[in-house]
């Protein structure tokens, strides 16, 4: 069964607006860490955006947001104020369990997002 | 944030050599080092996960014998693709993760050519 979804596979957004991309996940672990990574044409991945499961507030890094929800399992990135750097791949990721139990990360599909000038 | 690096970044090999992939954190102790691989347009895939010292744990489906992992140092993972075949090019990224911290911090990948 699929842990991580990225229902969108590709998303368009006009520069300097907000845009959401969507991650939903599922595990039966009540200690577990969702990711969001940018992975721009380059390849590397660039870390963004971690949350906890215990975390009490939703994260935040610069324009990065997590929109974490718990009951339902989901953990949306919302990006403010689109800028054309911002143009990749954007992969969720899930760590099941305390970081020493392996701390391997489960991936999504991915969504492409395309800004427009 | 933390520094990963791999080498090579691109190689080109004829069919039944071997190659070579290192990874290492150059700013941090890695305890724990992990392999994806990924084909184009598509997600990342756990290959495998390597701790300082001891054997790597290998994803089902992957085979050991192929794709050697040795994790010889804290700041040193080498990935040995064997008899490399081309339905073995892809794109390899390496990460790394120090034992105190929950981010595991990626290298730049290393894109292999199986010709």
């Amino acid at each position: 069964a699929q842990k991580i979804t990225q229902t969108q596979p590709g998303m368009f957004v006009q520069e300097k607006e907000a845009v959401t991309l969507d991650c939903t996940y599922d595990t039966s672990d009540p200690s577990y860490g969702l990711f969001w990574y940018k992975q721009p044409s380059s390849g590397e991945m660039i870390f963004l955006i971690y949350q906890g499961s215990y975390d009490q507030q939703n994260a935040t890094e610069g324009r990065y947001s997590l929109n974490f929800q718990k009951a339902r399992k989901s953990a949306n990135l919302v990006i403010s104020a689109s800028q054309l750097g911002d143009s990749a791949m954007y992969f969720c990721a899930m760590r099941e369990g305390f970081y020493n139990q392996g701390g391997k990360l489960i991936f999504g599909q991915g969504t492409e997002l395309s800004v427009k000038p | 944030g933390a520094v990963v690096s791999q080498h090579p970044s691109r190689v080109i090999c004829k069919s039944g050599t071997s190659v070579k992939i290192e990874c290492r954190s150059l700013d941090f102790q890695a305890t724990t080092m992990f392999w994806y691989r990924q084909f184009p347009k598509q997600s990342l895939m756990l290959m495998a996960t390597s701790n300082e010292g001891s054997k790597a744990t290998y994803e089902q489906g992957v085979e050991k014998d192929k794709f050697l992992i040795n994790h010889a140092s804290l700041t040193l993972s080498t990935l040995t693709v064997t008899s490399a075949h081309p339905e073995d090019s892809s794109f390899y990224i390496c990460s790394a993760r120090s034992g105190l911290g929950n981010t595991q911090y990626f290298g730049p990948g290393t894109r292999l050519t199986v010709l």
